[in-house]
């Protein structure tokens, strides 16, 4: 149980260019669903927490207009880069809070190249 | 100071060696303490979950928490090459659902 996918696994894209990656919850409901970004070599950075029918909070320093989330269901959120650019590269690890459990499990993430 | 500390590595440890990852914080309103494993380029995979102080063991793998001294610990007996991969250490106050991370420790397990 507490399976997390994500889609695509892996894309490129052009600069200037918008890329939808989406993460499904596939055998539990998650009102919450939290996005991450990671750098080689380096750990987790939380970008926004996506909650169900309501807005999602975003970090600081993460611009909401160019990662713009939305979390429809309870099992599918998307995230939106808008406008990617080369310095937006990066892997995106999304995870879902399983209620059950408190605790989050990870899909198994999106690797993004801007060209 | 960062709130979780955890040493980088690289750690490299013959198969079969007992193995000892460790992590320090700071928040005492920390209260639930995770392990994951993630391989190069895949999402961090749950191994542990505990709450509060104690241990807890699941095969190979044991958690320990020492909330007093703020220290927790996953040991891997019986390493196997296979668990070649970075192990994060997570955290998260009582309250909330947002985890703090360590930087992850590289563990190597060589043939």
């Amino acid at each position: 149980g507490a399976v997390v996918s994500q889609h695509p696994s892996w894309v490129i894209c052009k600069s200037g260019t918008s890329v939808k990656i989406e993460c499904r919850s596939l055998d539990f409901q998650a009102t919450t669903m939290f996005w991450y970004r990671q750098f080689p070599k380096q750990s987790l950075m939380l970008m926004a927490t996506s909650n169900e029918g309501s807005k999602a909070t975003y970090e600081q320093g993460v611009e909401k207009d160019k990662f713009l989330i939305n979390h429809a269901s309870l099992t599918l959120s998307t995230l939106t880069v808008t406008s990617a650019h080369p310095e937006d590269s990066s892997f995106y690890i999304c995870s879902a809070l399983s209620g059950a459990q408190e605790t989050q499990y990870f899909g198994p993430g999106t690797r993004l190249l801007v060209l | 100071q960062k709130e979780v500390e955890q040493d980088p590595g690289p750690l490299s440890v013959p198969e079969g060696a007992i193995v000892s990852l460790n992590c320090t914080y700071s928040n005492s309103a920390f209260q639930y303490f995770m392990w994951y494993r993630q391989y190069s380029r895949k999402g961090p995979e749950l191994l542990m979950y505990t709450y509060s102080s104690g241990n807890k063991e699941d095969g190979r793998f044991t958690a320990q928490v020492d909330k007093s001294s703020k220290y927790i610990s996953l040991f891997i007996r019986d390493s196997q090459p296979s668990d070649s991969a970075t192990y994060l250490c997570a955290m998260r106050a009582g309250g909330g659902n947002k985890l703090t991370f360590g930087t992850g420790t590289q563990l190597k397990v060589e043939l």
